[in-house]
């Protein structure tokens, strides 16, 4: 997995708490990014970072923030967790270069809101 | 934004057999296409991309072709293998500048049988 890793890898939580997931890479990639997969919708980008302190949103953001203090962390943080975010999260990393296109996953964070 | 559809959504082939899975795409600006194969369970792994200068591209027993005209692209695996039974999905990469966004399809599932 691109020397990427995620955790925690699987998570049960209630409605209404905050849940932090993290991811990790130590290939010093300049972008990150946080998807979702949902049975019938593929990835959706949630928000994705092009550098220490610079994020942006992705199409489907509402819920959702973010956080990269350090190059190799990228925190997705949902403040309050209702049952339509259950889903699998993936981080993936891309280098960020000239025409270096190139996106690399982790092994995904399962979060099940009871 | 970029709007990618994928078919089919399951494909069951003879082991020996070829597969093709095939995606268009709605922005004209687009420039780089890549595949993902995901295992159960795993993070989706890059096997292939294509640019839109290229009109196709191989690496051993898949590859993957582009017509800009149409805004289509297809993966083509041949001499299956059960070891070939995963999800694929396809993605474009969107006109926005700075973070190498991609939209993805909603995936294949390919199963070979013995």
């Amino acid at each position: 997995d691109a020397g990427i890793t995620q955790s925690p890898r699987h998570k049960v939580t209630e409605t209404g708490t905050p849940v932090t997931l993290r991811c990790h890479q130590t290939e010093n990639h300049r972008y990150m990014y946080w998807y979702r997969q949902d049975p019938g919708h593929g990835l959706r980008l949630i928000h994705y970072s092009y550098g220490v302190k610079d994020t942006d949103k992705g199409e489907v953001s509402d819920g959702y923030s973010v956080s990269r203090s350090k190059t190799e962390d990228f925190l997705l943080t949902l403040e309050s967790a209702t049952s339509s975010q259950t889903s699998v999260y993936f981080c993936a990393i891309s280098e960020g270069g000239a025409g270096v296109y190139e996106q690399y996953f982790g092994p995904g964070t399962r979060l099940t809101v009871t | 934004g970029e709007n990618v559809e994928q078919h089919p959504s399951t494909l069951s082939v003879q082991e020996g057999d070829s597969a093709v899975i095939k995606c268009t795409y709605s922005d004209s600006a687009s420039n780089y296409f890549p595949w993902y194969k995901q295992e159960l369970g795993k993070g989706p792994q890059l096997i292939i991309d294509i640019r839109s200068n290229v009109g196709e591209k191989k690496d051993q027993r898949i590859a993957v072709t582009l017509n800009k005209t149409a805004k289509h692209f297809s993966l083509h695996i041949t001499e299956t293998q059960p070891e070939d039974s995963a999800v694929y999905f396809c993605a474009a990469k969107g006109r926005q500048t700075g973070a190498n966004n991609l939209f993805f399809g909603t995936g294949t599932r390919l199963t070979v049988i013995p």
